[in-house]
């Protein structure tokens, strides 16, 4: 019964380069939110995805960052020439899809969270 | 705008004492609001959650409140113990906002031996 997993755990880059984080959510469960962590700040949303669709990614940036959820697969944060400002903890959550319109009632699992590096 | 307030930011107590971290957010109108406790370095690990049309949810020596008409929630911890060192984060989930939740910012607790 394995939670959300992320890899990797921890991503070193250098300034310029890609980043690319991954989540796998909780089996079963078709919707993944990312939330940044900034040091000594508190989580930030970022972006929420169903499988193949964006549904609000009004938190992400606006240049530079992407995120897909495909049908078969972990979701993916990509992260394209980094700066020392992207330093931070990227953490995935998922949730199930409930019938009769009350997912916004789910509870959201988080993972352990990729912690990137920016050199 | 809807915000999420924790006070105290940080909170140290000795082994043993029962207390109270608080969380005030600034819109009633919410699906569902969620007490974390995070490790240094680590991920989130989910403690309760309380649905708007609930009032309290316990589970051990946890035990967390809601009251949606003043804005607060309340996270009790019963009988501190050491390994209860860490921040509690406090996150809602309003109506207006879709499934996205909004952290407070936290409380670093730590008890002492």
């Amino acid at each position: 019964n394995a939670g959300v997993m992320q890899n990797p755990r921890h991503l070193v880059r250098r300034r310029g380069q890609e980043a690319r984080l991954r989540c796998s959510p909780v089996k079963g469960h078709s919707h993944v939110y990312w939330y940044r962590q900034l040091p000594e700040e508190g989580l930030k949303f970022m972006v929420y995805l169903q499988k193949e669709n964006i549904i609000d990614e009004s938190g992400m940036p606006k240049e530079r960052f992407s995120a897909e959820f495909p049908k078969e697969g972990p979701s993916i944060l990509r992260i394209q020439q980094v700066v020392r400002g992207d330093s931070a903890a990227y953490f995935c959550a998922s949730s199930p899809r409930t019938s009769g319109g009350f997912d916004s009632y789910n509870e959201q699992f988080f993972g352990p969270g990729t912690r990137l590096t920016v050199l | 705008k809807q915000e999420v307030t924790q006070i105290p930011a940080a909170l140290s107590v000795p082994e043993g004492e029962n207390l109270v971290l608080n969380c005030s957010f600034t819109d009633s109108a919410i699906y569902n609001l969620q007490w974390f406790r995070q490790d240094p370095g680590k991920g989130l690990t989910s403690l309760l959650l309380i649905q708007s049309s609930q009032r309290e949810q316990t589970s051990g020596r946890l035990n967390a409140s809601l009251d949606k008409s003043s804005g607060r929630s309340t996270l009790y911890i019963a009988a501190s113990q050491p390994g209860d060192s860490a921040t509690y984060l406090c996150a809602v989930k309003w109506e207006t906002s879709g499934s996205r939740l909004t952290f407070g910012e936290g409380t670093q607790l730590t008890v002492n031996p």
